[in-house]
């Protein structure tokens, strides 16, 4: 089993590019979660999903969207990249609600 | 929402020697994770415990729910163990609340 893929792992931008995180499990499992991590800090939840075709908000939303085509899939799309968002980003995805996380590699994410 | 509060935030120990992290938390919660950070970020899952007791190897955790608190325990540490220790607790939303994290150090 692959478990959680995110790709790209690196990825430098510019102000106001757009990019898309992609982020994908192959364990069946229903909810998927995107987080940042800053450094010497926790990880705060962005974006989530319990089930394809249900997104939710996080702590930390603003210039983020998400989608949930599929259950494999759970991109993450930065809108209009800022330096702020100059961040280490997670994919997360468990069984359901209250089971185990399983986090995927990472991507760091630096906005120039 | 659900504060959790980690302790030490940092520690440092040779090669060898025993260490008791601990996770607060200010509520009820769902479940509760200790995850490994690795010094390259990868994030490694060590236990799933919303209560009572579970051991992997030299680790091993305790969580008590009805006091809010988690107990990480590393026996006999390595250099590997080496990396930031964080402990995360599901609220009824199902969201993931992270603590700061407990920076371990191993000096050989």
């Amino acid at each position: 089993n692959a478990g959680v893929t995110q790709t790209p792992k690196f990825q430098v931008l510019k102000t106001g590019q757009s990019m898309t995180l992609q982020c994908a499990q192959d364990m069946n499992h229903e909810y998927m979660s995107w987080y940042r991590q800053d450094p010497g800090m926790g990880l705060r939840l962005i974006h989530y999903s319990v089930g394809a075709g249900i997104t939710d908000q996080g702590e930390v939303p603003n210039g983020y969207n998400v989608s949930r085509s599929t259950t494999e899939d759970f991109p993450l799309r930065l809108l209009s990249a800022a330096p702020s968002q100059t961040s280490v980003y997670f994919c997360a995805s468990s069984y359901s609600g209250f089971t185990e996380a399983f986090f995927g590699q990472g991507t760091r994410l630096t906005v120039v | 929402g659900i504060q959790v509060e980690q302790s030490p935030p940092d520690l440092i120990l040779q090669e060898g020697a025993n260490s008791t992290l601990r996770c607060n938390f200010s509520d009820s919660v769902n479940n509760l994770q200790w995850f490994h950070q690795n010094p390259w970020g990868q994030l490694i899952n060590l236990f799933y415990i919303p209560s009572g007791t579970k051991q992997n190897g030299r680790l091993s955790a305790t969580t008590v729910a009805t006091e809010r608190y988690s107990l990480l325990y590393i026996s006999s540490s390595q250099t590997t163990d080496s990396g930031v220790y964080f402990c995360a607790v599901e609220d009824s939303n199902y969201q993931l609340i992270w603590g700061a994290g407990t920076k371990l150090i191993i000096k050989p």
